[in-house]
């Protein structure tokens, strides 16, 4: 079975630039969750969704992220305008259940220059 | 409010050698969920395993055992004859659907595990 799928695996953009990360959750999973992973902060939720509606976006930083999920193979994350304080590694997982094991993508390594 | 801890930095062992990663974690609820996760050098985050606070039962795969102790608050995981393969970071991760971070994973800040020849 394939795995959550994420692309690209690698970015690397100039600050003011756009950005739009990709997920492909596991088939059959209805919880998708968005995280990000930086050296001073750790892995940290940003938005989770359940069967395509965003449940919980706390997390967001600011309004120059946004995510959306049109249905329930795909779902994109978008910064916009990128920022340099944006580099990490962001992270894509699904879930069946809402309390079951959350699986990982490879993660998206986002370089903002 | 919720937390997990995860004290040790970085540890360091010589094959073969036994190690164990202490996690402990906070809540206020009775019902949650513990899950360890590794993640290599390659970057990837690869689940463990996961335990929900009515089973306090230890479990062990292979050379991997978790200790899962209500009491102290504690879900620690040993490797038993450590292998330079095991070397990566171990992050433990509290869910906890009745808190405001609903089921997002909440992780530790991570282990370090360094096996050398």
């Amino acid at each position: 079975d394939a795995g959550v799928i994420q692309s690209p695996r690698h970015e690397v953009t100039e600050m003011g630039q756009e950005v739009t990360l990709r997920c492909k959750p596991i088939s059959g999973h209805d919880y998708l969750f968005w995280y990000r992973q930086t050296m001073m902060r750790g892995l940290e939720l940003l938005i989770y969704f359940n069967n395509n509606v965003p449940i919980d976006d706390s997390g967001m930083p600011e309004d120059r992220f946004s995510a959306k999920m049109p249905n329930a193979s795909f779902s994109t994350l978008k910064i916009q305008p990128s920022e340099p304080r944006d580099s990490a590694v962001y992270f894509c997982a699904s879930s069946s259940e809402a309390v079951e094991t959350q699986y990982f993508g490879p993660g998206t390594r986002l370089l903002v220059l | 409010a919720q937390k997990v801890t995860q004290a040790q930095t970085e540890i360091s062992v010589v094959e073969k050698e036994d190690v164990t990663l202490d996690c402990v974690y906070e809540t206020r609820d009775t019902t949650y969920y513990l899950f360890w996760y590794k993640q290599p050098p390659s970057g990837e985050l690869v689940f463990l395993i996961r335990r929900n606070s009515f089973d306090e039962q230890n479990e062990i795969s292979g050379r991997y055992s978790w200790n899962f102790q209500k009491s102290t608050s504690s879900f620690n995981f040993t490797i038993t004859a450590s292998q330079v393969v095991d070397s990566a970071v171990y992050f433990c991760a509290l869910s906890d659907p009745n808190s405001n971070s609903g089921y997002a994973l909440n992780f530790g800040k991570g282990t370090s595990l360094l096996v050398t020849p």
